[in-house]
């Protein structure tokens, strides 16, 4: 089956690091993608990646390894309005995204 | 610009009644259109998807259907609603299929 893994909640400190992981197993790969939901909301785009490497974009950055099925997401300078859930989505080879659960992360002053 | 419109932000409906959520999307042609629902702590589930007029994907059979009338409408429907149909439904649109999907505000709702 499909499956897209990431932790449940993450909790970290304004104006800090903090690295959110998302490993996957799906039939193909067309793309992975990171998205921010605040409570209550639709969640936005933030980045995607197909190929291997580190993609930056600001304060955020997403790595890819597709050899491992492995991203993560990569916050800096944790700003109070971060706190949000963060989500993982992997397009399979008909071209359908697949979902993680959502990673939610708590920012404390 | 590209904006997506999707309402009503809420709703409460009793089980058994019917449901209409609609969904229109401005300044872009052919998109891709897909409705999603979210329980609570949980990802997305694909419900539907279409990538042109009167052309309907169903991901997951129940007692929802879809409609797309026109190139950027997309209708969520039920005849008669049953409390698991309770939830976030979200709805999005696409260039292409493999590209990011923009999404609607979304609407929670509880079967009651």
């Amino acid at each position: 089956g499909q499956n897209i893994d990431q932790p449940t909640e993450m909790t970290a400190t304004e104006g800090a690091i903090v690295q959110i992981n998302c490993t996957y197993q799906t039939s193909g790969f067309n793309g992975l993608f990171w998205y921010q939901q605040h409570a209550g909301e639709a969640p936005t785009f933030l980045s995607y990646n197909v190929l291997d490497g580190l993609e930056e974009k600001g304060r955020f950055s997403s790595f890819l390894s597709r050899s491992k099925g492995y991203s993560y997401l990569l916050l800096k300078e944790l700003q109070m309005k971060d706190s949000a859930s963060y989500l993982c989505a992997v397009m399979d080879s008909n071209y359908q995204l697949i979902w993680g659960a959502g990673t939610k992360l708590i920012i404390k002053p | 610009s590209q904006t997506i419109h999707q309402w009503p932000a809420t709703l409460v409906q009793p089980v058994g009644s019917p449901l209409s959520l609609e969904c229109t999307v401005e300044g872009t042609s052919n998109p891709n259109l897909y409705w999603y629902r979210q329980a609570a702590g949980r990802g997305l589930q694909l419900l539907f998807y279409s990538v042109g007029i009167g052309q309907i994907s169903s991901e997951v059979p129940q007692n929802l259907s879809a409609s797309r009338p026109q190139d950027r409408q997309f209708i969520l429907s039920s005849k008669k609603l049953l409390l698991s149909d309770s939830g976030f439904y979200l709805c999005a649109w696409s260039v292409r299929e493999n590209t990011e999907a923009f999404f609607g505000q979304g609407t929670r709702l509880t079967v009651v």
